[in-house]
């Protein structure tokens, strides 16, 4: 079954601390794979996504994601957090065809602290 | 104007009583989607639309149904209102020539009593 999986409900990390978001997919082929970050009381924003090629991707905000075949994730990546990037993040995967149904993961909650 | 707008934003319903949420949007997308968001649960599918005439079923579709009056509006809808239905939900779309990821209005929030 397809599925998104990531294992940390909430994480908290000091402010100027890096920061990664772990990520987890099974599917039945390399799927289209995003992060998307929820601001409280907004909706989702796409930060970034991996269809091919460099497996190093760049998104806003100064976040970065690698993806890893050989162990089907796709975590996120910061060097230095910022108080506002206390959000939930979203992890997501979508079919290369078929049509773009997008899959998501329960989400991480990240504390920022002073 | 964002390019989806969900509304009304919140809403506070009784049981029983039928509630339809609206969604538009200026992206000129023909995908549109459904989700509801519950902590710890992500997001679930409800109903999407490839185009006017092309709406389907998501994974939790029942107690819930869906209108696509144009390509830039799709509203849902809950015939019946019960208190398990008392989430975030929230519309977004997305281009049928590439998948460049989901855009997602604000959200309403639904409470029945």
């Amino acid at each position: 079954a397809q599925s998104v999986t990531q294992p940390d409900i909430h994480i908290t990390v000091s402010e100027g601390a890096s920061l990664e978001l772990r990520c987890n997919y099974s599917y039945g082929a390399t799927p289209y794979l995003f992060w998307y970050v929820q601001s409280p009381g907004q909706g989702l924003q796409l930060l970034l996504k991996y269809f091919s090629g460099d497996t190093l991707v760049q998104g806003i905000k100064g976040f970065e994601a690698e993806f890893k075949r050989s162990q089907s994730s796709f975590n996120l990546r910061k060097p230095s957090v910022h108080w506002s990037d206390a959000a939930e993040y979203f992890c997501a995967v979508a079919p290369l065809t078929g049509g773009f149904k997008t899959i998501f993961g329960a989400g991480t909650r990240l504390f920022v602290k002073a | 104007d964002a390019d989806v707008t969900q509304t009304p934003r919140n809403r506070i319903t009784k049981t029983g009583k039928r509630i339809m949420l609206e969604c538009s949007q200026t992206k000129g997308h023909d995908r549109m989607y459904w989700y509801r968001q519950d902590p710890g649960l992500g997001l679930r599918l409800i109903y999407y639309s490839f185009d006017v005439k092309d709406i389907n079923k998501g994974e939790i579709s029942d107690g819930y149904s869906v209108s696509r009056q144009a390509q830039a509006k799709f509203s849902l809808s809950l015939e019946s209102a019960i208190p398990n239905q008392t989430a975030l939900y929230f519309c977004a779309t997305s281009d049928s020539g590439s998948n460049y990821g989901y855009t997602f209005g604000s959200g309403t929030r639904l409470t029945v009593v």
